[in-house]
């Protein structure tokens, strides 16, 4: 069965400090695996994207990591603002669909001033 | 970018009427726009796939009769609530697929958040 998941469930840090958020997928084979950031109230927005031969992708402060190996990657946040408090969704593509995602639950940051 | 619009951005409903959600592309052409649901603390749940001119597909479990979905341009795609009670308060988001294969081409909308008294 195709599941992504992600921890920690919610994640609290002070601002400026850094912070990686998890996630361990099954989905084989698999497209792209990409990072989201969803505000409280809003629709998801893409930070990277990766294929499943991409290691690592940057988005300004925001690095996802891949590891198709080990079927993980992580998002790493550096200097965070309290701008970056939002749900972090990991979603995974498979190889043999045109449209589907599989989502994960997300991690809740929170960054406290 | 690519910029999905949906409207309204909230609406709230007494029991037993339907509520019209409409999802635009302003400044692409979607052959293909998705629907999702999300309810509070849970991930997105995609609801239907809907396809310029044609009948929507729905996942399973989702009933077609209750949520009506018409896709009439290339532009806009809208999900009509009908009977809303209670249990169908939820965030409802929608995705706007440009054309040509691969997932990496959806674009979210910024969602509607329903209330249904």
């Amino acid at each position: 069965k195709n599941q992504v998941e992600q921890s920690p469930q919610s994640l609290i840090i002070l601002e400026g400090k850094n912070c990686t958020l998890q996630c361990n997928y099954t989905v084989s084979p698999f497209s792209n695996l990409r990072w989201y950031k969803q505000d409280t109230g809003r629709g998801p927005v893409s930070l990277t994207i990766m294929t499943f031969s991409e290691n690592t992708k940057s988005n300004g402060r925001y690095t996802a990591t891949l590891d198709a190996d080990t079927k993980q990657s992580s998002l790493h946040i550096t200097a965070s603002q309290l701008s970056d408090s939002a749900s972090y969704i990991c979603v995974v593509s498979p190889m043999d669909s045109n449209y589907q995602l599989i989502w994960g639950a997300g991690t809740k940051l929170i960054i406290k001033p | 970018g690519a910029v999905v619009s949906q409207h309204p951005s909230w609406v709230i409903c007494k029991s037993g009427t339907s509520v019209k959600i409409e999802c635009r592309s302003l400044d692409f052409q979607a052959t293909t726009m998705f629907w999702y649901r999300q309810f509070p603390k849970q991930s997105l749940m995609l609801m239907a796939t809907s396809n310029e001119g044609s009948k929507a597909t729905y996942e399973q479990g989702v009933e077609k009769d209750k949520f009506l979905i018409n896709h009439a341009s290339l532009t806009l795609s809208t999900l009509t609530v009908t009977s809303a009670h209670p249990e169908d308060s939820s965030f409802y988001i929608c995705s706007a697929k440009t054309t040509g294969y691969g997932t990496d081409t959806q674009y979210f909308g910024p969602g509607t958040r329903l209330t249904v008294l």
